[in-house]
């Protein structure tokens, strides 16, 4: 089974904090994704990747840079964290473009203060 | 910009009663997938249904997709205490989104014991 962990189920920053949050994914998979969930606005696509070092803008990237050195990990980063960032992140990986079902970890319940 | 929208926004039902929601899009797709969320949890890949393909079945999970109507349907039967979650339905573009899907902002279904 494909197992995506996320480093943190909760995080509580203050605001003008750099934060990072971390996605793992064991399957080797070549697609990663961030996406932030709020009420009443479902889903929303931050950052992916396709592959190690590349990356791609989703629908809302501003106040967030992302980082895959690595092909298992695909970090989200927070420059300068503030409160309207108070969210639910979740990570996500699928295969490949053929095989794009995601697989999403448990999420990150941040908090900014 | 989130395509797929899913109707109702919330459900209850009596257990062993039937459930189905609906999903809407805009744009053609390349495939429709159905997602599970339990509540503060990350989401769980349900179903896939391709373009060329009309109906599917899982278990007790039933999907038609009318590409003519731009619909798509998931029919839970027999319904359970535990399929209380939310449901989101989330649409592949195709070659011009690579991998990236677009979810809709979900149904909540609570099935009364």
């Amino acid at each position: 089974d494909v197992k995506v962990t996320q480093s943190s189920r909760y995080l509580v920053k203050r605001t003008g904090e750099k934060v990072f949050l971390e996605c793992v994914q064991d399957m080797d998979h070549e697609n990663m994704f961030w996406y932030r969930q709020d009420p009443g606005l479902g889903l929303r696509l931050i950052y992916f990747s396709y592959d190690v070092k590349m990356k791609e803008k989703g629908d809302i990237p501003e106040g967030y840079s992302v980082s895959r050195e690595k092909k298992e990990r695909f970090s989200l980063i927070l420059e300068s964290a503030s409160t309207n960032q108070t969210s639910m992140y979740l990570c996500a990986s699928s295969l490949n473009i053929a095989n794009n079902e995601q697989f999403f970890g448990p999420g990150t319940r941040l908090t900014v203060l | 910009s989130q395509q797929g929208e899913e109707d109702p926004q919330a459900l209850s039902i009596q257990e062993g009663e039937n459930a189905t929601m609906n999903c809407s899009y805009k744009t053609s797709i390349n495939n429709l997938q159905w997602y599970r969320q339990n509540s503060g949890r990350g989401l769980v890949h349900l179903i896939l249904i391709r373009s060329n393909e009309r109906e599917k079945h899982s278990g007790r999970l039933r999907v038609t997709l009318d590409t003519s109507k731009k619909s798509s349907s998931l029919l839970i039967t027999a319904s359970r205490a535990a399929d209380t979650a939310s449901y989101f339905c989330a649409t592949d573009a195709g070659e011009t989104s690579g991998s990236r899907l677009t979810f809709g902002e979900g149904t909540q279904l609570t099935v009364n014991p």
